[in-house]
């Protein structure tokens, strides 16, 4: 079953803490990996994807195929930078349709 | 180019009455996806639809829900004789093709049943 876990509902850290919101995901071959942001009273955004191994805003995300695992990385966290992340993993196939986590709310507290 | 725009926002419903949402893609776009977020959960998919076509629609309940995208106009997602169980934040995403860079999101609808 295709499925991605999101365990932490609310992340909560320091200004200028190092932040890693944990993403795993359950698929047999190779998914593709996306982490998408919502800042307060806007719209869903992609933040970024794993095949083009970029950094947006400070973030990174590593796919490890072992541990199975797209967590969300940034050195020093800004207090712009608070607003519910999602984990999203497209599937191989004809369909184009994206399976999201549950989301983590990250707060960066001054 | 302004996006992926949804309406109405926010649409409240009584019970058994029907419940339209409508979605136009961006510019160019000729695919449109639509989710569902649910309290304390997830976007859940529901449809994805090309012009005229739909391609997938595993997450659509078999009962009371149908979505179109016809040749003109906008994307319309349908729930007839709703029930509170509807109640949930609507999305709709597009994308000009089955992109490696994701969908562009509209702001969603809203939909309360009282």
């Amino acid at each position: 079953a295709q499925r991605v876990t999101q365990p932490e509902k609310l992340l909560s850290v320091f200004k200028g803490a190092p932040v890693e919101l944990k993403c795993n995901y359950s698929y047999s071959g190779s998914p593709e990996l996306f982490w998408y942001v919502q800042y307060s009273r806007q719209r869903l955004q992609l933040l970024l994807r794993h095949i083009s191994r970029e950094s947006i805003k400070g973030f990174t995300a590593d796919l490890n195929k072992g541990e199975t695992s797209f967590h969300l990385k940034k050195p020093f966290a800004q207090e712009e930078d608070s607003a519910m992340y999602y984990c999203a993993l497209r599937g191989s196939g004809a369909t184009n349709k994206l399976i999201f986590g549950t989301g983590t709310l990250l707060a960066v507290q001054p | 180019n302004a996006g992926v725009m949804q309406n109405p926002r926010h649409l409240v419903r009584r019970r058994g009455q029907e419940a339209r949402l409508r979605c136009s893609p961006m510019k160019g776009h000729s695919h449109v996806y639509w989710y569902r977020q649910l309290p304390e959960e997830g976007l859940k998919f529901m449809v994805y639809l090309q012009k005229e076509n739909i391609i997938d629609e595993s997450g659509m309940p078999k009962e009371r829900f149908s979505a179109e995208f016809p040749k003109e106009g906008p994307s319309i997602l349908r729930i007839q004789q709703v029930v509170r169980g509807d109640s949930a934040a609507y999305f709709c995403a597009s994308s000009p093709e089955r992109t490696a860079y994701g969908y562009t999101f509209g702001s969603g609808t809203r939909l309360t049943v009282v």
